[in-house]
């Protein structure tokens, strides 16, 4: 398994500023994900992340809109940058520890934009 | 490409069981089971990697049907710790590691 701890758990942001949200894990990984779920919908895919090389955006989303930092195999961060409201929404970080195959998620980062 | 999940909700009685359906148009490598609780992460429930495999712990099991690209979740004899929003998520043939998620079923548990 993997704990992960995410912050900040909440914010509240105004419109055209930028907020990072940070990743950390309890243990080395090789892929970081980064999930956006937005009020009653599903787990989108915003990008993965590999340390030592630029996240795989997927796509709708971009790098400009999203940057992703991955300075080592236990740590990342998402800036979401120039919010707008469409933005409010929880953003999950997750991790597959290896050899288990196993999703885990961190416990969300629930940003709202006014 | 986005797995399809069925139905979009289910409401039963405690004890009764149900099915949670999730096909794709792709070749798939693996499927994956989440149950979201409101207000909570998702929580890993089980992962199917073979074809016709199936798998279980307490009264919750599922199938994966590699031919024909599909997997059911099955809840049997439901519990009020059921309730929640389950997701399945799929992963290509391409092994990519990358999981992308149906839209969801919504179940609800009464007493």
């Amino acid at each position: 398994s993997a704990v992960i701890s995410q912050k900040p758990s909440r914010d509240i942001c105004q419109r055209g500023t930028s907020l990072t949200i940070q990743c950390q894990v309890d243990s080395q990984v090789t892929m970081m994900f980064w999930y956006r779920q937005q009020p009653g919908q599903s787990l989108t895919l915003i990008a993965t992340a590999n340390q030592g090389s630029e996240a795989t955006y997927e796509s709708g989303f971009v790098i400009d809109k999203f940057p992703i930092s991955r300075p080592n195999l236990t740590f990342s961060t998402l800036t979401v940058s120039n919010m707008s409201p469409e933005d409010s929404s929880i953003y999950l970080c997750s991790v597959i520890p290896a050899n288990t195959g196993e999703l885990f998620f961190g416990e969300g980062s629930r940003l709202t934009v006014l | 490409q986005q797995p399809v999940q069925s139905p979009q909700a289910v409401i039963l009685r405690e004890g009764e069981d149900a099915v949670i359906n999730c096909s794709s148009s792709k070749a798939l490598y693996s499927v994956h089971w989440y149950r979201q609780k409101h207000g909570e992460a998702p929580v890993f429930l089980m992962i199917l990697l073979k074809g016709g495999e199936q798998k279980g712990h307490d009264k919750i099991s599922a199938s994966f049907n590699e031919k024909k690209q599909q997997s059911s979740l099955y809840l049997t004899a439901s519990q009020l710790s059921y309730s929640g929003t389950y997701f399945c998520g799929t992963e290509t043939r391409s092994r990519d590691d990358k999981i992308i998620f149906g839209k969801g079923t919504r179940l609800h548990i009464l007493p």
